[in-house]
């Protein structure tokens, strides 16, 4: 069973340019979530999606936006990037992303903003 | 909204027992996951606590205390290859349309054994 695949795996953009990551989740996941991994500020949630529908939000502003297509893939948009969004953005998938399901994530996409 | 504290850094010998410590502040509380993320490699599951106690998986146990908003992953006869860094993360009630649940991650504990 192939795992979660994320695309591209490095990413070099400058200020002001937007930014589309790709998220292929495990076959017959439904639930995908979005992470931004910055040096000691951990995990930080952005969103998930549960059948093509945006489930939860996290605290990042209107500039981060996603979708999920029909077959569970997801992509995840950046637009007007800023220095501050260099992180690494991790990807997520579980079943039905229910109390006590594991996550399964990526390897990431390391975005530099330049 | 949801806060988690547990050490930035942890260093121990190899064999030894090492325990990560997690409190939390949150409300809707569903449960607490750990999580572990070697350099350059992706986080990987290894418990999820729902009720208090402990919970064992061969040299890992995790506990939780829901009374006291705190929890704590054991780390036992530690390898090299248990160097890295790992993460608490609570569940707990939170969605756009009022239901659902998301995972909230702690800033993590980087582990390091040495010889």
């Amino acid at each position: 069973k192939a795992g979660v695949t994320q695309t591209p795996r490095y990413l070099i953009k400058t200020r002001g340019q937007q930014v589309t990551l790709s998220c292929s989740p495990i076959s017959g996941h439904r639930s995908v979530s979005w992470y931004q991994q910055t040096p000691g500020q951990g995990l930080q949630f952005l969103f998930e999606y549960f059948s093509e529908t945006q489930r939860n939000k996290g605290n990042f502003p209107g500039r981060f936006s996603g979708r999920q297509f029909s077959n569970s893939r997801s992509e995840m948009n950046v637009s007007t990037l800023e220095l501050g969004d260099s992180a690494l953005y991790l990807c997520a998938s579980s079943f039905r992303g229910n109390l006590g399901e594991k996550l399964f994530f990526g390897s990431g996409t390391q975005l530099s903003v330049l | 909204g949801q806060s988690l504290e547990q050490p930035s850094e942890v260093t121990a010998v190899e064999g030894a027992i090492v325990q990560i410590n997690c409190t939390y502040q949150t409300s809707g509380f569903y449960g607490l996951s750990w999580y572990q993320q070697h350099d350059g490699g992706a986080p990987t599951f290894l418990s999820y606590n729902a009720l208090d106690g402990l919970e064992e998986t061969g040299r890992f146990s995790s506990f939780l205390s829901r009374s006291d908003s705190y929890g704590y992953l054991l780390l036992q006869e530690l390898q090299m290859k248990d160097s890295a860094s790992y993460f608490c993360a609570v569940r707990a009630r939170g969605g756009l349309t009022g239901g659902g649940n998301k995972l909230t991650f702690g800033t993590g504990t980087q582990l390091k054994v040495e010889l």
